[in-house]
């Protein structure tokens, strides 16, 4: 079955840097999208930022714009996404989510269990 | 951007009872050539990540008992558990895939009277 591995959270100050992990099994991972989602304490879901299969078509949401960057190695079977310049409001629980199709159809079929993110001094 | 929003904000219903969630997007999210609406709905139970329910605003995903159904189309939308069972009690989510930024609504939170 599908499984989806987020590490690399934590704690770290603003304006410092991170970068999160995505082990993926249980399917072809280099055969579609991938999306990073977020959820901040208490409040509901923010999608954050998607790529093609094959490390091409990305898009981000205007929030993190210019300060993340979603990355992949297919041959590793892992999502990436750097996180620069964080902020306090970058705060939140990190899902990686699988698209449905090559590019991406743009719903998430299968989650990981999260990483949490705290960005404070 | 388009805008979710999903309403009741919470909703209490007695077991066995139906259950009717709302969600209105800000433009349309149907896609005329593919005659598609680029709609899900998602369920989240607390310290779980969300589940996916319902894609192309009515397909059911594989697994998802049949009491959860969903219908609409344009920027109309409803998803509809006929039977409320005890473990439905839940966060419920609409999501619109039609257009970057993917939005979602703000959440229906569904409980048991």
């Amino acid at each position: 079955q599908v499984q989806l591995v987020e590490s690399g959270g934590g704690v770290v100050q603003p304006g410092r840097s991170l970068r999160l992990s995505c082990a993926a099994s249980g399917f072809t991972f280099s055969s579609f999208g991938m999306h990073w989602v977020r959820q901040a304490p208490g409040k509901g879901l923010e999608w954050v930022a998607v790529l093609a299969h094959d490390g091409t078509n990305k898009y981000y949401a205007d929030s993190v714009k210019g300060r993340f960057s979603i990355s992949r190695d297919n041959s590793k079977n892992t999502l990436y996404l750097q996180m620069d310049s964080l902020r306090a409001e970058d705060t939140a629980v990190y899902y990686c989510a699988k698209d449905d199709e090559f590019y991406w159809a743009g719903y998430f079929d299968s989650w990981g269990q999260g990483t949490l993110v705290i960005v404070s001094s | 951007d388009i805008v979710m929003t999903q309403s009741p904000d919470s909703l209490t219903v007695s077991l066995g009872e139906r259950a009717t969630i709302n969600c209105k997007s800000s433009q349309s999210v149907f896609y005329s050539s593919k005659n598609k609406n680029y709609l899900a709905w998602y369920q989240q139970k607390p310290g779980q990540p969300p589940k996916l329910l319902i894609y192309w605003a009515s397909t059911r995903e594989s697994g998802v008992p049949d009491r959860f159904s969903g219908s609409g189309s344009g920027t109309d939308f409803t998803l509809t558990i006929s039977s409320l069972q005890a473990e439905d009690v839940a966060l419920y989510y609409c999501q619109q895939y039609y257009s970057p930024p993917l939005t979602f609504g703000q959440g229906t939170r569904v409980e048991i009277k």
